[in-house]
């Protein structure tokens, strides 16, 4: 079975300051990708960022990195020098090779970015 | 068009009725895919396309069903609506190569409420 959690139902962060969001997966496929995404209040889904389970880097797309632990099967987003802005909800997502390219979510994160 | 549309933005809906939901991509992406999104629970895969004539069920495909007529449009009907099926509705795409994990971009949502 596949999973993805996410333990951390709110955060809070001051502007300015850096903040690690929590993802966990399991799954038996060694191929697989994992991605973040940000839904402000608006609704929408924004794709953030993809690290592949064959990277040898963590990806990185502005402010934004992915601490890839593979051995601890985590994929822990790092927002640097938050922003208003970044005040949304986060979610993980992870898709196995072996189901084509079905996405499984994690609960998500709210995070709240402090003036 | 720019990217994924969905149709209609919001809908109250009578139990027992008969619903559509429309959704269309002008990315010529091959795979197309349907969740809901439940406070709580994240994001849950209903059906899901991986190229045009083929579908297939996600993790909670019951009561709904789908038809893929053609790459672009991946409409969600509800035959007969229950309080259950209240939620946000996301139509999602990926591709345009046939593969896995492909990046999954979203629509705007539809909000739906079954009364």
């Amino acid at each position: 079975a596949q999973k993805i959690t996410q333990t951390q139902p709110g955060m809070f962060v001051q502007e300015k300051e850096a903040v690690t969001l929590d993802c966990t997966y399991d799954t038996s496929d060694p191929s697989y990708g994992l991605f973040w995404y940000k839904q402000p209040s608006s609704g929408e889904m924004i794709f953030l960022i993809y690290q592949g389970s064959y990277d040898q880097q963590n990806a990185t797309e502005g402010r934004y990195s992915l601490n890839f632990q593979k051995a601890r099967k985590s994929a822990n987003l790092v927002i640097s020098a938050s922003q208003l802005g970044d005040s949304a909800m986060y979610f993980c997502a992870m898709s196995p090779t072996n189901t084509g390219n079905q996405f499984y979510f994690g609960t998500g994160t709210s995070l709240t970015v402090i003036p | 068009i720019a990217g994924i549309t969905q149709a209609p933005t919001s809908q109250i809906l009578a139990a027992g009725r008969r619903m559509t939901l429309r959704c269309t991509q002008d990315m010529r992406h091959n795979a197309m895919y349907w969740y809901r999104q439940d406070l709580g629970l994240g994001l849950r895969l209903i059906h899901y396309s991986n190229t045009a004539g083929t579908t297939g069920k996600g993790e909670v495909p019951d009561g709904y069903s789908v038809s893929r007529a053609n790459t672009d449009d991946f409409p969600l009907t509800l035959a007969s609506a229950v309080p259950s099926q209240t939620s946000v509705y996301f139509c999602a795409s990926s591709g345009p190569v046939l593969g896995f994990q492909e990046t999954q971009y979203f629509g705007p949502g539809t909000r739906l409420l079954v009364l």
